[in-house]
Order: C-alpha cells, then sequence, then structure tokens
C-alpha cells in the first residue's frame, strides 16, 4: 500500500543548510509536498513539486525528487531559529479525490 | 492571503456525545476535505467533497461520520457519538482542484472524556 517514512528529528546550528529527507513506496503520485507545522498551528503548505519534474527552487527552498529510489528531499539554504517547525512530506494521486499520504514529520531544531 | 478557518479551535465534549466541527474553506475553491491527527500519529485523510458529494472516503469514516456544506460558505464534520479515540486534531483542507495543492485550516483539538 501507500507509505510515507521521514526521520524523526533533524538539529542544526542557525546558517547551515538543513536537508529533510522522505522516501515514498507508490510511484503513481501526481504531487509530493512539503508542509510546515508550527507549534499549535495549522499545516502550512511551503512547497510542492509534480511528479515528473526532478527540481524546484523556490528562494531558500529546494526540493529534489528522485523517482527512482522513491526519494524527496526538502532543503532549506541558510536555516533561521524561525524554521524550527515540523516537515511533512505528503504525496497524492490522480483520481483519488484530494487524498494526500503524510510522512510521520520531521522535527527541525535550530540552533543559534 | 486567503485562509481556511475553523472552529472552534477547541473542543471538549463527553463520550457518546455529537460534535460538530466547522471549516469554512477559501472562497473560490470547490474541493473541501477532512484529516484528523492523533496525537503521536501521522496525519490520516478521512473525507473529500466536490459538488455537494463526497468523492473519496477512509476506513476510519464510517457511520459516526458525516460532511456537510450547509450553505455556500461553510462545511462542516459531524461525529454522531464520539468515542475516546476520537480524540485528535481535525484538519480541515480545500483547494481549487482535487489532487492539487491543498490549503489547511489550523485545526480544531477534540478532546473525548
Amino acid at each position: 500500500g501507500e507509505d510515507v517514512e521521514q526521520s524523526l528529528f533533524l538539529s542544526v546550528r542557525e546558517g547551515d543548510s538543513s536537508v529533510i529527507n522522505c522516501t515514498y513506496t507508490d510511484s503513481s503520485s501526481t504531487y509530493l509536498y512539503w508542509y510546515k507545522q508550527e507549534p499549535g498551528a495549522g499545516l502550512q503548505l511551503l512547497t510542492y513539486i509534480f511528479s515528473n519534474m526532478d527540481m524546484k527552487q523556490d528562494q531558500r527552498l529546494t526540493v529534489l525528487l528522485n523517482k527512482k529510489d522513491k526519494h524527496l528531499s526538502l532543503r532549506i539554504a541558510d536555516t533561521q531559529t524561525g524554521d524550527s517547525a515540523i516537515y511533512f512530506c505528503a504525496e497524492s494521486f490522480y483520481n483519488q479525490g484530494g487524498k494526500l499520504i503524510f510522512g510521520q514529520g520531521t522535527e527541525l531544531s535550530v540552533k543559534p | 492571503e486567503p485562509e481556511v478557518t475553523q472552529t472552534p479551535s477547541h473542543q471538549v465534549t463527553q463520550m457518546g456525545q455529537e460534535v460538530i466541527l466547522r471549516c469554512v474553506p477559501i472562497s473560490n475553491h470547490l474541493y473541501f476535505y477532512w484529516y484528523r491527527q492523533i496525537l503521536g500519529q501521522k496525519v490520516e485523510f478521512l473525507v473529500s467533497f466536490y459538488n455537494n458529494e463526497i468523492s473519496e472516503k477512509s476506513e476510519i469514516f464510517d457511520d459516526q461520520f458525516s460532511v456537510e456544506r450547509p450553505d455556500g460558505s461553510n462545511f462542516t464534520l459531524k461525529i454522531r457519538s464520539t468515542k475516546l479515540e476520537d480524540s485528535a486534531m481535525y484538519f480541515c483542507a480545500s483547494s481549487r482542484q482535487g489532487s492539487e495543492k491543498l490549503f489547511f485550516g489550523s485545526g480544531t483539538q477534540l478532546s473525548v472524556l
């Protein structure tokens, strides 16, 4: 079945780059997403990539998609303390009514 | 920037009671969703809704659950007889098209005692 996995924790120093990784099992996804959740808040859509793309860059964010290895990553350049949050990857599928399959989230801790 | 709004932010109820969670999706969106996140677990899909009917639902979404769009702006999730295991954060989401980027509300934390 469909499954998405992420490592649970990542700790970096302010100013460094962060790379959050995600693996998935079902390669028939249409879009892959990164959502950010700050404490007490909802899920904020950070960026997304269409499944026929390899890379997408959006300011400090770079998404890489390796379809062969079913691996998605999110790189945050010049990580700031305000980037501390839980980051979720998720995938959606054609003709499944907008159902997203989420990973368990990676808690990013940015130390000054 | 338009956003999905959910009310209330917290809801406490007794087991067996009915609850209604409310959502106002983004105004030009056509697809509406409910997801939930039990503490320490993954965010799980419950149901999607389009053109006034359910388009997809998960195994979790049994007869105890129902959704409704009672007017042009609100989208509700009703749990008829709450159980302890219904305690979770419930997220509403909407999108302009199906399987396209979903925008989520900030959630309703439901506690069933």
